[in-house]
């Protein structure tokens, strides 16, 4: 079963605009969500964690249980954003990953 | 500090074949974990190895094995190959084990892209 699901394979913005990254999650326990992301030649790396509560190069993400959401964004998109994003959901003994939205800035 | 590294970076191996792939954490890590990246799935869970033994394991055959050496040194086997085993094998290591309500960031290597023909 799905556990993580991100719906946009693709999502371009324009510079300046507020840009949103869907992530929905299916897990009948207290889960810890996760945003990843990797920059073009780059390796995979930790961008936020939920449990922390923090904003990460003003990207912010609110877990939403109600929802079964941990949707990523940021107010004003930036070109160097531009990545793929992939969200996670830790259960205690596995990471699950969704399969990535790929975020294009557009000058 | 020098991050994750992993060998071989490219790998060829023929179905039936056997392959070992290897993974070196950043210093003081004592934490591996593998993961499959394929266009299809996407990123998936293997296994965990700290101290030496395997903490956890995702949802893969057993032809899927691996290990962890005293230095944290961690390799992965995946015997008798079949065609879906092409993909990027990323390893990752932490200074703690993987636990819930533990902060604890995952440092990811390179990858090994692994083609079977």
């Amino acid at each position: 079963a799905q556990r993580v699901t991100q719906p946009e394979k693709l999502l371009s913005v324009f510079k300046g605009a507020p840009v949103e990254l869907k992530c929905n999650y299916s897990y009948s326990g207290s889960p810890e969500l996760f945003w990843y992301v990797q920059y073009s030649r780059q390796r995979l790396q930790l961008l936020l964690r939920h449990i922390s509560r923090e904003s990460i190069k003003g990207f912010t993400a609110d877990l939403n249980k109600g929802e079964t959401s941990f949707h990523l964004k940021k107010p004003f998109a930036q070109e160097e954003d531009s990545a793929m994003y992939y969200c996670a959901l830790f259960t205690g003994n596995q990471f699950y990953f969704g399969t990535g939205t790929s975020l294009t800035v557009i000058p | 500090k020098a991050g994750v590294t992993q060998t071989p970076r490219y790998l060829i191996k023929t179905r039936g074949q056997q392959v070992t792939l290897s993974c070196s954490p950043i210093s003081g890590h004592r934490s591996v974990s593998w993961y499959q990246q394929t266009p299809g799935q996407g990123l998936q869970f293997l296994f965990e190895y700290f101290s030496e033994t395997q903490r956890n394991k995702g949802n893969f055959p057993g032809r899927f094995s691996g290990r962890q050496f005293s230095n944290s040194r961690s390799e992965m086997n995946v015997s008798t190959l079949e065609l879906g085993d092409s993909a990027l094998y990323l390893c990752a290591s932490s200074l703690f084990p993987l636990l819930a309500g533990v902060v604890n960031e995952q440092f990811f290597g390179p990858g090994t892209r692994l083609t079977v023909l």
